[in-house]
């Protein structure tokens, strides 16, 4: 299995372009989620998705968007990317029917907006 | 490099000795509290979790104490080795409505001197 995987790694925007950060996952899990990550901060949720066509707005939402159409795939859009935004950005994917609560992160991409 | 963690707190350990991460958390109707580790540049990696009905959980290496009385968890890794200076992070986890939601802690760097 490659577990969770992201593309890009790294990603250079000008403020107001858009783009999608991209993430799939091997293991057929229902939950998958993202978050990002800046200095000094706990890991804060931006979406997640409980399954195919189904998500939901985590604690930071605004100036992103989701879908999830299929089980595996679980796209991050940035519709016009601000300063703000700059941070690194980590999938994460787990199973609900799961005996425990081990989430598995991809490696996580950075992002700059400039 | 990673950028995260620019102000975290930090432990410094010497190579052998045993190291003590400690998290104070905030709900007690949590289902589970997690640690996880993350490595420089890499996404953060599950080490162990202990369900809120339990006191103690022992991994290869690292054990878990969770006191309910004062909402404590600490993550004891025995003779600490130079792969082990990362950042940890608790987290907590509850099952509400049919999906997770977690808290994410800021973390604590730990740094293993030789």
């Amino acid at each position: 299995n490659a577990g969770v995987t992201q593309t890009p790694k790294f990603q250079v925007l000008k403020t107001g372009q858009s783009m999608t950060l991209q993430c799939a996952q091997d293991m057929n899990h229902e939950y998958m989620s993202w978050y990002r990550q800046d200095p000094g901060m706990g890991l804060r949720l931006i979406h997640y998705s409980v399954g195919a066509g189904i998500t939901d707005q985590g604690e930071v939402p605004n100036g992103y968007n989701v879908s999830r159409s299929t089980t595996e795939d679980f796209p991050l859009r940035l519709l016009s990317a601000a300063p703000s935004q700059t941070s690194v950005y980590f999938c994460a994917s787990t199973s609900l029917g799961g005996v425990q609560s081990e989430q598995y992160f991809g490696p996580g991409t950075r992002l700059t907006v400039t | 490099g990673e950028s995260v963690g620019l102000h975290l707190p930090t432990l410094s350990v010497q190579e052998g000795d045993n190291s003590i991460i400690n998290c104070a958390y905030s709900n007690s109707a949590s289902d589970y509290f997690i640690w996880y580790k993350q490595e420089s540049g890499k996404g953060p990696q599950f080490i162990i979790d202990i369900r809120s009905n339990m006191d103690k959980r022992q991994g290869q290496r690292v054990t878990v104490l969770l006191n309910k009385t004062v909402k404590h968890l600490s993550l004891q890794i025995a003779a600490t080795q130079p792969g082990d200076s990362a950042v940890y992070f608790c987290a907590e986890m509850r099952r509400t409505s049919g999906t997770y939601k977690y808290i994410f802690g800021t973390g604590t760097r730990l740094k293993v001197l030789a």
